[in-house]
């Protein structure tokens, strides 16, 4: 069964730092990873997709890295801003029950301090 | 631009009162799914469409039903609503292919009092 987990659940930054968040996930046969950024009682935004064959991607600030093999990836964010905080999610896309799925972890929930 | 809505952002109801979320796109996409989400938590997929084939998560209960009256709308229906049934709710989108991007509405806040 495929679990999901990001470290830290919470993380609390000075303006300015940049900073990553952890992902892991127990099973590699996963085709594509995303992060998404979740505000105070709103829906998720797409930050950035990740293909299975892919090890990175970037967007702005925000780089993400995949490590399939090891079940990792990593949001690098430089240069952190007050407008960053958010809880920052990670899912991972696969094949279950005769369907593709996401598996979610709970987040990490980031405040940057101005 | 607007390409997954979900409506109403906020429902309150009372403790086993019928309610239904609504969910629409215009993206065209093959999928759409349902997911509950409560507070810190991840989101929980309750089920999907692919087009109008329904499949149901084996620990969704009873209590939850879903239609899709078309490609572009999608209902979740909680027939009797109970306090632990207050959540955020999304709504999400994907063509159904291998490796493409899941889309999410904005959500719909449920409170039930």
């Amino acid at each position: 069964k495929q679990e999901v987990t990001q470290i830290p659940a919470a993380l609390s930054v000075p303006e300015g730092e940049n900073l990553v968040l952890n992902c892991s996930f127990t099973d590699s046969a996963i085709y594509n990873l995303q992060w998404f950024r979740q505000d105070p009682g709103k829906g998720l935004t797409s930050l950035l997709l990740i293909q299975s064959s892919q090890r990175e991607q970037t967007s702005g600030r925000l780089n993400a890295s995949l490590d399939k093999s090891s079940g990792r990836s990593t949001l690098y964010i430089a240069a952190s801003q007050p407008g960053d905080s958010a809880t920052y999610l990670c899912a991972v896309r696969l094949w279950m029950d005769s369907s593709y799925k996401l598996i979610f972890g709970s987040g990490t929930r980031l405040l940057v301090r101005p | 631009d607007a390409m997954v809505i979900q409506n109403p952002r906020y429902q309150v109801t009372q403790f086993g009162k019928p309610v239904t979320l609504s969910c629409s796109q215009t993206l065209n996409h093959n999928v759409m799914y349902w997911y509950q989400q409560k507070s810190s938590q991840a989101p929980k997929l309750l089920f999907h469409y692919y087009d109008k084939d329904f499949n149901n998560e084996a620990d969704t209960p009873d209590n939850f039903q879903s239609r899709r009256p078309n490609t572009s709308f999608c209902f979740l229906d909680i027939r009797s609503p109970g306090l632990g049934d207050a959540a955020m709710y999304l709504c999400a989108t994907d063509d159904g292919q291998t490796h493409n991007e899941q889309f999410f509405g904005p959500g719909t806040r449920l409170t039930v009092l």
